[in-house]
């Protein structure tokens, strides 16, 4: 089945910009969803359709992809981004289709 | 506008079963597909299954074959979320989501405490 992977943390300065990263096999040829996951709280679609930004959220997050590699990208970081980050593709080739999440990226903002 | 409200949290003994319900409203109930996901403590997002009202086919993957049991209450808008054979490693909180895709709308959560 397929598999996706994502670095457990990223660290990033105010202002600064966080990328994170999903791995997969020509993940280019896939839809990326990404969310948001702030403790006590459930997700949040950031992204869809890679690169797709739902109504409500900022300009400042954007999604790509190319090759086995989705990015979120996240400039001027703020405090308020602190969260986990999940990217999330569907598995139509697997013995049952499937949702296929990444295994989680903590952003922490320094 | 889309809600999904859970039912509240929930302890169980090794062994036992637990029933959680999904209750929308907003939408086109079988319009969109709902899927189970949960969180474990120090864990990630994991998959469980789906079910797709317009039919009332649903399906679960790995470890929750034959543990799952994802139900329908068309009438009254509701999905139902039943896990068997609970051991320690279920506890974690539970969501509910319609897809869109993708999973657009979430419910807000369900913790399921196994202890003994």
């Amino acid at each position: 089945s397929y598999v996706v992977t994502q670095p457990p943390s990223v660290s990033t300065a105010p202002g600064e910009t966080a990328n994170i990263t999903c791995g997969g096999d020509n993940i280019e040829f896939k839809a990326v969803h990404w969310y948001q996951q702030r403790p006590g709280q459930a997700p949040v679609v950031v992204i869809s359709y890679t690169s797709d930004r739902p109504s409500g959220i900022p300009e400042r997050v954007s999604g790509s992809s190319s090759g086995n590699t989705a990015t979120l990208t996240i400039s001027g970081v703020e405090a308020g981004d602190e969260a986990d980050y999940f990217c999330q593709v569907w598995d139509p080739d697997a013995d049952l289709p499937r949702v296929v999440f990444g295994g989680g990226t903590t952003l922490t903002v320094l | 506008q889309v809600h999904l409200v859970q039912s509240g949290a929930e302890v169980r003994e090794p062994g036992a079963s637990v029933k959680i319900s999904c209750k929308t409203s907003g939408y086109d109930f079988t319009g969109h597909y709902i899927h189970w996901v949960r969180r474990a403590p120090g864990q990630g997002l994991e998959w469980m299954g789906r079910t797709n009202p317009f039919d009332n086919f649903s399906y679960s993957v790995g470890e929750f074959q034959g543990r799952l049991t994802l139900t329908l209450d068309t009438s009254i808008t509701t999905a139902y979320m039943e896990l068997h054979r609970l051991t320690f490693d279920d506890t974690a909180v539970y969501y509910c989501a319609r897809d869109a895709p993708p999973l657009i709308d979430w419910g807000q959560g369900t913790l399921v405490t196994v202890s003994p």
